[in-house]
């Protein structure tokens, strides 16, 4: 089955950048899916397809895919963005949807 | 303003079946335009997709909960329903109901519901 590898944690102060990294075999080949989750609610689309930001979400998100890696990069980070993020693909060659297990965002 | 809302028991027995139910509101499960799917989330732990069904009733399933689970639309009440057979402790987790994909291929889930968790124990 297709394995989506991403860092436990990243931490990151306040008005620096971050990036959370999401490692799959060809995953450039594939449309990756970001969700940002905070503690006790459900997770919200950030990024889409790569690169696209639904309605609401700050230019501060955006994403990159290519390779073996999508990354996610939040600029000027706030408190607020404190949360943990899962990447997300579409597995054609199983039928499987699959979420990489997760990053702990930590803002110092 | 689509919102999703789950429900269902928060205590099922092991070997049971657990049911759960989403209620849309703001948006229409037979109008094709998305698929309506299940996700769920152990304590403390990530997320795995479970599955999705179409308006015209076409379900997609994890293949490692395939044989365990079904899920089916009630389009006279707006909702969709997920039954997992056979339950274990491992099936623990905070349930979501969620919009997505979309009939045009993109696969990810942009609307969701609050969660609901529920507990396997005797």
């Amino acid at each position: 089955s297709y394995v989506l590898t991403q860092p436990p944690s990243v931490s990151v102060a306040p008005g620096q950048t971050a990036r959370v990294t999401c490692g799959g075999d060809d995953i450039g080949s594939k449309s990756v899916h970001w969700y940002q989750q905070k503690p006790g609610q459900a997770p919200v689309l950030v990024v889409y397809d790569d690169s696209d930001r639904p309605s609401g979400i700050p230019d501060r998100f955006s994403g990159s895919n290519s390779g073996n890696t999508a990354t996610l990069t939040i600029s000027r980070v706030e408190a607020g963005d404190e949360a943990d993020y899962y990447c997300q693909v579409w597995d054609s060659r199983n039928d499987n949807l699959v979420f990489g297990g997760g990053t702990e965002l930590t803002v110092l | 303003q689509v919102q999703l809302q789950e429900s269902g028991p928060g205590l099922v027995r092991p070997s049971q079946t657990l049911s759960l139910s989403c209620a849309v509101s703001g948006d229409s499960t037979k109008s094709g335009e998305h698929y309506w799917s299940w996700i769920r989330q152990p304590p403390g732990k990530g997320l795995e997709w479970m599955g999705y069904i179409y308006s015209s009733g076409n379900t997609y399933y994890n293949p490692s909960l395939k044989s365990r689970l079904t899920m089916s639309l009630e389009m006279s009440k707006n909702q969709f329903s997920l039954k997992l057979t056979s339950v274990t402790a491992a099936d623990t987790a905070v349930y979501y109901c969620a919009r997505g994909p979309t009939k045009w291929g993109l696969k990810n889930f942009d609307k969701w519901g609050q969660g609901t968790l529920v507990t396997v124990s005797s």
